[in-house]
């Protein structure tokens, strides 16, 4: 059974850092891209980054460009999201999701999600 | 960008009636690459249709996608009640983007 199990949410001051983890179980990792989505509380889904199944491709949404960094590591099957010069309008909660292919597709598998709070 | 516009914003409905969800796109989706997700209150998305007519793997067959180019429509045969809560349209056919939502309430 596909699961991915995020960590890593918590309060951090603006300007401040932290970092994501998704543990992914049930699946070949190296065979899927996987993607981080986040939602603010009562709004709607924002996709925020994309990483290919070998890890060589990233994509970022404008909105993070240049403050996160997505990453994944196929010893520890598992995919992180590096956040720096964090600002309010960050906070949300942060999903790890499993896209249906190798670099592209749907997003097939969701995981529960981290909360992200950014606030001084 | 690519924008998604998904209509109505909220509809109240009862349990067994038919609904039309629809999202229209700013400009042509490339390969049709087109999503549909359903998200119960204080739950994660759910994948239910993928490229625009396919159901994902375990999805009731009272859910049915259909559309093509910039116009997109998620029909549910029979509304049951654990389907009432949010669904979004997604695109990922360039880059990738999401609707801002259809809320579906209990009537």
């Amino acid at each position: 059974e596909v699961e991915l199990l995020e960590s890593g949410g918590g309060l951090v001051q603006p300007g401040g850092s932290l970092t994501l983890s998704c543990a992914a179980f049930g699946f070949t990792f190296n065979f899927f891209g996987l993607s981080w989505v986040r939602q603010a509380p009562g709004k709607g889904l924002e996709w925020v980054s994309s990483i290919s199944g070998s890890g060589r491709d990233t994509y970022d949404a404008d909105s993070v460009k240049g403050r996160f960094t997505i990453s994944r590591d196929s010893s520890k099957n598992t995919m992180f999201l590096q956040m720096n010069s964090l600002r309010a309008e960050d906070t949300a909660v942060y999903y790890c999701v499993r896209r249906e292919n190798y670099n592209s597709g749907s997003f097939d598998y969701w995981g529960q999600g981290t909360l992200v709070t950014v606030s001084s | 960008e690519i924008v998604l516009t998904q209509s109505p914003g909220t509809l109240s409905l009862s349990p067994g009636e038919r609904v039309t969800l629809s999202c229209r796109a700013s400009q042509d989706v490339s390969n049709n690459y087109l999503a549909w997700y359903h998200q119960a209150p204080g739950q994660a998305p759910r994948l239910l249709i993928y490229r625009a007519s396919y159901r994902a793997t375990g999805i009731s067959d009272r859910f049915s996608g259909s559309g093509s180019g910039t116009d997109f429509t998620l029909t549910i045969a029979r509304l049951d009640p654990e389907d009432f809560g949010v669904f979004f349209c997604q695109q990922y056919g360039t880059s990738i983007t999401f609707g801002q939502g259809t809320r579906l309430d209990i009537k």
